[in-house]
Formats: C-alpha cells, sequence, structure tokens
C-alpha cells in the first residue's frame, strides 16, 4: 500500500500568518494517464470532510485562494497564504493513483 | 445541489448485522463510481470499499473483505453498505462518496456503534 506521510501533524498558527502542510507519499503518485490523482481535504469541528484541492494543484469552486496546493511525483504542500478563524480544523492529503491512502491529518489551530 | 445523504447508523452488539443507505440526489447518481468511507472517533479517515457506476466492479479494505457488501441501486439512486459480522474496531461514522479518485462530495455520514 502507499504510504502518506503529513508533516507537521499539530500546527499553531498565529491568525493573518501563512501555513504550510507537507505530504509525502512512498511511490510517486503520477498515473498511466498523466494525471497525479492527490487532493486535500478540511475537516472542520463536527464536519464532514470537504475537499480543497485536486489533482495536486486545483482548487474547488468555492475554495477561498488564500488556499493553494503543489508539488509532484511524491512531495506534496498545501499552502494557507493567511490562516483565518474559520480555517481551524483537520487537514488531510489522499492520494487516488495507487488505489486510496490517507493521510493522518495535520490539526491546525489558532495560537 | 449535489446531496449525499446516509443512514442506517445504530448501536449493534459484536456479531451482527447493519445496512446503511445513501441516498443521492442533485446529479445523474448512475454516471458516477461511488465509495464508503468511515472514520473512527477522534481517528483519521480509512477507505472502505468502491463500487463502478453498473455495481459489476467492486473492492474492499482489507479491514473488512468478506464481512461487507457494497451496492447499489441506480434506479433508486441509492448506494448500500451490509455489514456482517460487525466488530468494536468496526465503530466509526461512515461516509458515503462521489467519484473514483476525486472524491468531490460526501455525504454527512452516519454513526455505527459496535459495543456490548
Amino acid at each position: 500500500d502507499v504510504v502518506m506521510t503529513q508533516s507537521p501533524l499539530s500546527l499553531p498558527v498565529t491568525l493573518g500568518q501563512p501555513a504550510s502542510i507537507s505530504c509525502r507519499s512512498s511511490q510517486s503518485l503520477v498515473y498511466s494517464d498523466g494525471n497525479t490523482y492527490l487532493n486535500w481535504f478540511q475537516q472542520r469541528p463536527g464536519q464532514s470532510p470537504r475537499r480543497l484541492i485536486y489533482l495536486v494543484s486545483n482548487r474547488d469552486s468555492g475554495v477561498p485562494d488564500r488556499f493553494s496546493g503543489s508539488g509532484s511525483g511524491t512531495d506534496f504542500t498545501l499552502r494557507i497564504s493567511r490562516v483565518e478563524a474559520e480555517d481551524v480544523g483537520v487537514y488531510y492529503c489522499m492520494q487516488g493513483t495507487h488505489w486510496i491512502t490517507f493521510g493522518q491529518g495535520t490539526r491546525l489551530e489558532i495560537k | 445541489e449535489v446531496q449525499l445523504v446516509e443512514s442506517g447508523g445504530d448501536l449493534v452488539q459484536p456479531g451482527g448485522s447493519l445496512r446503511l443507505s445513501c441516498a443521492a440526489s442533485g446529479f445523474t447518481f448512475s454516471s458516477f463510481e461511488m465509495n464508503w468511507v468511515r472514520q473512527a472517533p477522534g481517528k483519521g479517515l480509512e477507505w472502505v470499499s468502491y463500487i463502478d457506476r453498473s455495481g459489476t466492479t467492486i473492492f474492499y479494505a482489507d479491514s473488512v473483505r468478506g464481512r461487507f457488501t457494497i451496492s447499489r441501486d441506480n434506479a433508486k439512486n441509492s448506494l448500500y453498505l451490509q455489514m456482517n459480522s460487525l466488530r468494536v474496531e468496526d465503530t466509526a461514522v461512515y461516509y458515503c462518496v462521489r467519484a473514483a479518485s476525486l472524491f468531490d462530495y460526501w455525504g454527512q455520514g452516519t454513526l455505527v456503534t459496535v459495543s456490548s
């Protein structure tokens, strides 16, 4: 199975400051069709996961442009340019290239 | 608006059975592959099962293979998960999720508690 490793697992951030979450896969996530099936999800307290980013860097409709995704191969990053209070929650990366696996989750909190 | 509404979660004893349902609306259900994903209390996300558009190609996580059965009824816009031989470690919120590798829409989840 492909292992997805997120870091850090806990991320205290001051309001208005940037935040970054790393996600590394144990194998390249480039699929035979040329796509890289790497998604990012946000799970706010008490809510279902919500997709933020798909195919590494494509932001979903309604997702603020302060969220961005980047990376390639085995190394990926979710960035929040200026953290707001509503960003509190757990963030998961997920690969869909070699079946489905999720990262452990990164808990973002406000300092 | 895409909606996925799960139901059927309950408290069940170890060894018992339960059937979860997911009612889909706001999109052409028969055109999308579907998944079940679960989340144990305070834990991360775990993929459980996948079904293709017609219901002919199905996959399961090792942890549930042989005990759980995924199915769908495209005429009723519904996805199901039959869970047998339930274990304490199956306790989780179960989410219905649209699409194969893109997981673009999630339901609100239904809680399954396995306890004596």
